[in-house]
């Protein structure tokens, strides 16, 4: 089946301890991204990639890091996380070319920053 | 800069009645356009999009939007609500012309169906 899966679902974390969170495509795809979703700002994307070892910055890229070693795995790293970083996060994957070609998203990844 | 804006941000129909989510864009040269569902604690998935030819775009669920360039909007229809359809939706708009695929999605519209 084709996926695009996150994990963890769930995390609750304090400021300043280090997370990763992971996103793993099984489709292929050689363009990933990592949008934020925001009561009443809808999503924003963070970072993208378009691919192995090709990331750059979208709209909302203060405070996070991503990888890109494999091209079926895009961490969100976030190294000193704050509150203003608790969100609903997700990944999603997709072929490079046009922009008009489906996205396809993950489960999503609820972060809490205490 | 590409904006999207999704008038209200809550709906409330019936069920068995009409679907008339509203969608406006700005951008400078048409974009790709889309329509997202979320359902509770799920991930989004594509509803339908529009990228060139008919202006009319038939989805998934018995939803279609219409493209019309001179309102530069993207309204999201469905004739007859069902109570499956209870979910938030998004518009999204993506530029053509860059590989950043970047979607610029409205702050979403949650449609609640009364039995």
């Amino acid at each position: 089946e084709a996926q695009v899966t996150q994990n963890p679902r769930y995390l609750i974390t304090v400021t300043g301890k280090k997370l990763t969170v992971t996103c793993s495509q099984n489709m292929n795809h050689e363009y990933m991204s990592w949008y934020r979703q925001d009561p009443g700002l809808g999503l924003r994307q963070i970072y993208y990639s378009m691919n192995v070892e090709v990331t750059d910055k979208g709209d909302v890229p203060e405070g996070y890091k991503v990888s890109r070693k494999e091209k079926r795995n895009f961490p969100l790293i976030l190294e000193s996380p704050s509150p203003n970083q608790t969100s609903l996060y997700f990944c999603a994957s997709g072929r490079v070319g046009q922009g008009g070609e489906k996205l396809f998203f993950g489960s999503g990844t609820q972060l809490s920053v205490l | 800069a590409q904006s999207v804006t999704q008038l209200g941000s809550h709906v409330s129909v019936s069920e068995g009645a009409l679907v008339l989510l509203r969608c406006n864009y700005s951008s400078s040269v048409p974009p790709y356009l889309f329509w997202y569902v979320q359902y509770p604690n799920q991930g989004l998935q594509l509803l339908l999009k529009y990228t060139t030819g008919a202006t009319l775009v038939k989805g998934i669920n018995g939803f279609e939007a219409e493209f019309k360039k001179s309102e530069t909007s993207f309204h999201l229809t469905k004739p007859s609500a069902h109570m499956s359809d209870a979910a938030e939706y998004f518009c999204a708009v993506s530029d053509r012309y860059t590989g950043r695929r970047a979607l610029t999605f409205g702050s979403g519209t949650r449609l609640q169906v009364q039995p």
